[in-house]
């Protein structure tokens, strides 16, 4: 059973179009992440939310949009994407504050 | 704000042998937990150790350990017995129970040389 899952693995799309990243964890966790990897690696968190509630949401243009039905799941919406989103993105769930943050297989997004 | 630095882009090891990975952290915060996350090629991101900053003892897990360091603000990774399969981007990470946030630092890149 995979504990954090993210589909697609990949996309690839047109600039100007919107699009949906989906990830839904199977371990009860409370808290849960939006990452964004750049080309040079860097991990810069974008958003948190505990139990449904945005707790952090960092300077992200407000194109993306995060959006969580239950607390099982973390969807992330991006609208009129540029060529600067291109990254992966990374899902990841915790309980904090002892335990590990368990992070998805993550998202290659690839914007031409 | 909280700010991870690791400040060794690239390093390589020999097979078998040791290698150290440095992390310096800057907070003001007295609580706080410190990770060290390994990325290899596959992407997955994998916890190799955890270290809670009220414990005084350092962490470890099998061939890996940690060095650290509160008054200085320094966690740096010790591997022991490099192995190939080691090979990878490794993360150190601060996780803020104020703010409830894990931010990381920029990343090493680890060769294990055969």
């Amino acid at each position: 059973d995979t504990a954090v899952s993210q589909t697609p693995k990949y996309l690839v799309t047109q600039m100007g179009n919107d699009k949906s990243i989906k990830c839904e964890q199977n371990l009860g966790h409370d808290t849960m992440y939006w990452y964004k990897q750049d080309s040079k690696k860097f991990l810069k968190i974008m958003f948190s939310y505990n139990n449904k509630e945005l707790i952090i949401n960092e300077t992200v243009p407000n194109r993306f949009s995060p959006k969580s039905p239950d607390k099982a799941h973390l969807n992330l919406h991006i609208n009129s994407l540029e060529l600067g989103d291109s990254a992966v993105y990374f899902c990841a769930s915790s309980l904090p504050p002892d335990t590990e943050a368990f992070f998805g297989q993550g998202t290659r997004l690839t914007v031409v | 704000a909280q700010t991870v630095t690791q400040s060794q882009p690239e390093m390589s090891v020999q097979e078998a042998e040791t290698v150290t990975l440095s992390c310096t952290y800057d907070t003001s915060e007295n609580n706080y937990y410190l990770f060290w996350y390994k990325q290899p090629p596959s992407r997955q991101m994998i916890l190799v150790i955890r270290q809670e900053a009220y414990k005084q003892q350092n962490a470890t897990e099998n061939r890996f350990s940690v060095n650290f360091q509160k008054a200085a603000k320094s966690f740096s990774l010790k591997i022991s017995d490099s192995q190939l399969g080691d090979t990878a981007m490794y993360f150190c990470a601060f996780y803020s129970s104020n703010t409830g946030k894990l931010i990381f630092g920029q990343g090493t890149t680890l060769q294990v040389k055969p």
